[in-house]
């Protein structure tokens, strides 16, 4: 089946300027994390939805940034007047529920969105 | 709080010869579970090996192994015989299992593996 995909692939805007973007999913995937992916910071996650609720925005570096998820599916992540450390590539992942107590169900990652704020 | 540490910032080989790469890491959960992942120039992060903290028995798989130790907190990767297309950045990573914040992982920075004919 389908992997976790990302859109836009790359996205160049202007500093001060809003983006959007969109994460889908695998299938069936009930839980869905956002990650970024810069020089300065390295990997670092952002939130996780379960459902359409997100339990976890600790990582989200300021209210520029918010994130949404619909349907228990698409997610948009969204960041309001762009800046220039904002540049970094911004990497989706889902699983099946994560499970309660021990256990893990494996994160698939999708191939990211490069964003580029000049 | 949790920590990733990789030391190796990058690391340089030449085909054939065997390469470890290194790991610590911190926290405070007595279940959680280890991780790498290889990032190769396409960018997209694949999946390596799992590791649960009550297991530390040592596993292969082909050309990989890793070294789980709890008493140093390290959960080593070697490659034998390493090959060009070997040739990557590699993440160690930990998740604290289950909590609010489902599995969320926190990464090291990244060891970029060259390896050269």
């Amino acid at each position: 089946g389908a992997g976790v995909s990302q859109s836009p692939s790359n996205k160049v805007t202007e500093k001060g300027k809003d983006v959007e973007l969109r994460c889908d999913p695998i299938s069936g995937h009930t839980a869905l994390y956002w990650y970024r992916q810069s020089l300065g910071q390295g990997l670092e996650f952002l939130i996780y939805f379960q459902g359409n609720s997100a339990p976890d925005k600790s990582g989200l570096p300021s209210d520029r940034f918010s994130a949404e998820r619909t349907g228990g599916s698409v997610s948009t992540l969204t960041i309001q007047r762009t800046q220039q450390e904002d540049s970094a590539v911004y990497l989706c992942a889902s699983s099946l529920v994560p499970l309660a107590g021990v256990g893990y169900n494996e994160q698939f990652f999708g191939p990211g969105t490069r964003l580029t704020v000049l | 709080a949790q920590k990733v540490t990789q030391a190796q910032t990058e690391i340089s080989v030449v085909e054939k010869e065997d390469v470890t790469l290194d790991c610590v890491y911190e926290t405070r959960d007595t279940t959680y579970y280890l991780f790498w992942y290889k990032q190769p120039p396409s960018g997209e992060l694949v999946f390596l090996i799992r590791r649960n903290s009550f297991d530390e028995q040592n596993e292969i798989s082909g050309r990989y192994s890793w070294n789980f130790q709890k008493s140093t907190s390290s959960f080593n990767f070697t490659i034998t015989a390493s090959q060009v297309v070997d040739s990557a950045v590699y993440f160690c990573a930990l998740s604290g299992g289950f909590r609010g914040g489902g599995n969320k992982l926190t990464f090291g920075t990244g060891t970029q593996l060259k390896v050269e004919l």
